[in-house]
């Protein structure tokens, strides 16, 4: 069974850019969250998706945002970039979400010049 | 408020040795508990999780978790230590069963000396 698949693994932006981030969930999970992992601030929850809706989210400004397809693959935006937006992007499958176990992907870490 | 500590940035064993990582999580409720580990240029991968059916949890590569109510805590170990258990762990914590939100501690990065 193939993994959580994220692309792109690395993205090179500049101030003032725009962003998306995309995820491939494990066949047959409906839940995707996403999280940042900076080395200040470690892991930190952005949102979850189930069902093509946005069912939580962390405490992170607006130039955040994020949406979940039909076929559960979700993708991540980040407008405006500010060099502080500098992090590892990781984004997480589970079946149904609650406390069911989440399965991460390899990341995509994204540097803001 | 703090959800998870854990306690030591980093842990120096040598291999063989035993592995103890320290977790504690401060809720008036058992949380759903897990230990993750991540390699470098990776993401994470799940260990172990606390379902509440048994206070001692097995988990994959030889590591197990002890959940203890009344020290409110769920420290990872390992018997025998091996160079390739060098990475970086996390212990997290869910605290409401209806979000999917993961608390994770700081991490202790993990050494491992031949």
């Amino acid at each position: 069974k193939a993994g959580v698949t994220q692309t792109p693994r690395y993205l090179i932006k500049t101030r003032g850019q725009q962003v998306t981030l995309s995820c491939s969930p494990i066949s047959g999970h409906r839940s995707v969250s996403w999280y940042q992992q900076t080395p200040g601030q470690g892991l930190q929850f952005l949102f979850e998706y189930f069902s093509e809706t946005q069912r939580n989210k962390g405490n992170f400004p607006g130039r955040f945002s994020g949406r979940q397809f039909s076929n559960s693959r979700s993708e991540m935006n980040v407008s405006t970039l500010e060099l502080g937006d500098s992090a590892l992007y990781l984004c997480a499958s589970s079946l149904e979400g609650g406390s069911q176990p989440q399965h991460f992907g390899d990341g995509t870490r994204l540097s803001i010049l | 408020a703090q959800s998870v500590t854990q306690l030591g940035s980093h842990v120096s064993v040598s291999e063989g040795a035993l592995v103890l990582l320290r977790c504690n999580y401060s809720s008036s409720v058992p949380p759903y508990l897990f230990w993750y580990v991540q390699y470098p240029n990776q993401g994470l991968q799940l260990l172990l999780k606390y379902t509440s059916a048994a206070t001692l949890v097995k988990g994959i590569n030889g590591f197990e978790a002890e959940f203890k109510k009344s020290e409110t805590s769920f420290h990872l170990t390992k018997p025998s230590a091996h160079m390739s258990d060098a990475a970086e762990y996390f212990c997290a914590v869910i605290l409401n069963s209806g979000y999917s939100t993961l608390t994770f501690g700081k991490g202790t990065m993990l050494l491992v000396s031949p």
